[in-house]
């Protein structure tokens, strides 16, 4: 079975300062793992996905995830953070046709 | 190309009602999903169909039915209505087939329908 959690639901942060979004994953397959983003009253884009090769994956709008498998983690980072990164956040882990999505994290980005 | 689209956007039902709600795609991809996203807890998948005139369960499949109309269109049923279905839905889809098993694909969502049943 597999299973994903999002270890903080709300992020609160200031323009500019550095932001990690956590995510622990359990799987007995192939990990396959996504990260998603949603703009309020919208659909999810996917942000970034780990498939295989190297652990750090940059994706779109500056983030980027470090797969670490001893940890089972794939923890979303960005160096600096927009107001317009106010969003929430979805991890996700995959097998076959079916997505396990975590509960969500919401950023709130500051002035 | 509008991507995925989805109809209603809102949709207020009472109790024993019955609705479809209606998803395309115009990006000619085989796989297509229903989700639903209640607070605190995600996205849960209902039903999905990797191809046209085939469809399977998801994780949370009861009082719902699906139709693979072709493959550009894919319905979600509530026969009749139960507060427990008040949601918000999203419908996905895919390029993947059964043959390349559809885990490692990009899904695009539609914006969604919210559905409050009183």
């Amino acid at each position: 079975a597999q299973s994903v959690t999002q270890l903080d639901s709300q992020v609160p942060v200031f323009e500019e300062a550095p932001v990690e979004l956590r995510c622990n994953y359990s799987s007995s397959v192939s990990v396959y793992l996504f990260w998603y983003v949603q703009y309020p009253n919208q659909g999810l884009q996917l942000l970034l996905k780990y498939l295989s090769g190297s652990t750090l994956v940059k994706g779109i709008n500056g983030f980027e995830a470090e797969f670490n498998k001893s940890q089972t983690s794939f923890h979303l980072r960005k160096p600096s953070v927009h107001i317009s990164d106010t969003a929430e956040y979805f991890c996700a882990v995959r097998g076959g046709f079916k997505t396990i999505f975590g509960a969500g994290t919401r950023l709130f980005v500051k002035a | 190309n509008a991507g995925v689209t989805q109809t209603p956007k809102f949709q207020v039902l009472k109790t024993g009602q019955s609705m479809t709600l209606q998803c395309a795609q115009d990006m000619n991809h085989n796989s297509m999903y229903w989700y639903r996203q209640d607070p605190g807890m995600g996205l849960r998948l209902i039903y999905y169909s990797a191809s046209e005139g085939t469809t399977d369960k998801g994780e949370v499949p009861n009082g719902y039915n699906v139709s693979r109309l072709n493959k550009r269109e894919f319905s979600l049923r509530l026969e009749s209505a139960a507060p427990s279905q008040t949601s918000v839905y999203f419908c996905a889809s895919s390029a993947a087939t059964y043959r390349t098993s559809g885990s490692t694909d990009t899904q695009y969502f539609g914006p969604g329908t919210r559905l409050t049943v009183l």
